[in-house]
């Protein structure tokens, strides 16, 4: 059974960059496909990010130049950085997985990051 | 990008009663849609993908329909963990877009 866990600073500045990990266990990082996909307190889900271990990846248009999606298959990791975080990118942050195309059947509990001063 | 329209906002419902909630794709998605089920400080769960495949471990109460631009899932008699918002997931086109979701609510 494949878990799923984000970590990562909980506050972030206004302007510098949120950096977030999602560490597997229980299956290898190459079997699944891969997403970020965040949530506003009290608001519905955007998907963020893709990543596939063969190197495709596909980020939503509305962050997409903030945005880096990256595995490290040593550490069985999948890695976020969003660059330039505004207040708007308070959110709950989950990593999911899958193996059935692009529907999500994995998700770690999830991070909150509040950017603030 | 492909918008997701989920009605109603907010459905009551009696434990034991059937629920239909109901999702509208912008443009066609054929079957590539999933359903979501997630409670207040959880992570989503996957109910159903392909529109009408439910994933492993879900209940037969739950159930998906629909292609192209119209889809309904449907819990057949309401039990108490089911009271909980519901999204849908369209993955035909990037990027990935959720509808804005239906809470179902104890009448």
């Amino acid at each position: 059974q494949v878990q799923l866990q984000e970590s990562g600073p909980g506050l972030v500045k206004p302007s510098e960059t949120l950096s977030l990990t999602c560490t597997v266990s229980g299956g290898s990082i190459s079997t699944y496909y891969w997403s970020w996909i965040r949530q506003p307190p009290g608001k519905g889900l955007e998907w963020i990010a893709y990543r596939y271990y063969s190197g495709s990846t596909n980020y939503n248009p509305s962050l997409k130049s903030r945005i880096t999606i990256s595995l490290d298959t040593s550490k069985n990791q999948l890695s976020l950085k969003l660059t330039s975080v505004t207040a708007a990118d308070t959110a709950v942050y989950y990593c999911a997985s899958t193996t059935q195309w692009l529907s999500w059947f994995y998700w770690g509990h999830g991070t909150l990051v509040t950017v603030s001063p | 990008e492909i918008v997701m329209t989920q009605s109603p906002d907010t459905l009551s419902v009696s434990p034991g009663e059937r629920a239909t909630l109901s999702c509208r794709a912008s443009q066609s998605v054929s079957s590539n849609l999933a359903w979501y089920q997630q409670k207040p400080g959880q992570a989503p769960r996957l109910l159903i993908y392909g529109a009408s495949t439910r994933a492993t471990g879900i209940p037969a109460r739950f159930s998906g329909s629909g292609s192209g631009t119209e889809f309904t899932l449907t819990i057949s008699s309401l039990q108490s963990e089911d009271f909980a918002v519901y999204y849908c997931q369209q993955y035909a086109n990037w990027p990935l877009t959720f509808g804005g979701g239906t809470k179902v609510e104890i009448k």
